[in-house]
């Protein structure tokens, strides 16, 4: 089992759609959550972070964590042309200080 | 302030080679942080060092190795290149403030072996 699972996509979805990008994790002591945006030819650049079970909500973004079952999600509303882009799940293992393991990425589409 | 500096951009090697990659953090950054990138393995990670120490380490065979120096600056080396060592290295820094809250990405270093 890899330590931190996304399905590679690609995930398609109309302009003004809300996307939804999941993940899974293996370290059931791991506290802090990441959702990192990368587009293609580029650096990958924080988009969310996330520690305490529940939903957090930063404008078009909303990031939720169920830690019970090692499930971290990103919902993306109304989402534009401009989302296209491969959204990578990063969780910190071994605790805070530890190792930020990102998974494969998922690759967004929206079409206009 | 100025971004995560890596240098070369590019670099091209032969099998059997070893290669040297530098990372400047953006000042005030303590924690560096080493990826590798490829089309099929997606980031992978290499290692972390804070304060000069190494701290955090992936499965990555002895032939990758890092370390730090007292102004925070990284290098990375990898001895006895093989054609799989071709990807993109990453490296990304953090003020590590209680912890690693945020990484802030390099362009990275394009290495490919032949």
């Amino acid at each position: 089992q890899k330590e931190v699972e996304q399905n590679s996509g690609p995930l398609s979805v109309p302009e003004g759609a809300i996307a939804s990008l999941n993940c899974t994790y293996s370290d059931r002591g791991s506290q802090s959550f990441f959702w990192y945006r990368q587009y293609s030819g580029k650096s990958p650049e924080l988009i969310m972070s996330i520690y305490s079970n529940g939903d957090k909500e930063d404008g078009r973004f909303t990031a939720q964590l169920n830690k019970a079952s090692q499930y971290v999600s990103l919902l993306i509303r109304d989402s534009q042309p401009s989302d296209s882009a491969t959204y990578l799940c990063a969780v910190t293992l071994g605790g805070n200080t530890g190792k930020l393991i990102f998974g494969q990425g998922t690759t967004l589409q929206v079409k206009p | 302030k100025a971004g995560v500096t890596q240098t070369p951009r590019y670099l091209i090697k032969t099998r059997g080679q070893q290669v040297t990659l530098s990372c400047s953090p953006i000042s005030g950054h303590r924690s560096v942080s080493w990826y590798q990138q490829t089309p099929g393995q997606g980031l992978q990670f290499l290692f972390e060092y804070f304060s000069e120490t190494q701290r955090n380490k992936g499965n990555f065979p002895g032939r990758f190795s890092g370390r730090q120096f007292s102004n925070s600056r990284s290098e990375m080396n990898v001895s006895t290149l093989e054609l799989g060592d071709s990807a993109l290295y990453l490296c990304a820094s953090s003020a590590d403030h209680p912890f690693n809250e945020k990484l802030f990405f390099g362009s990275g270093t394009q290495l490919s072996v032949l």
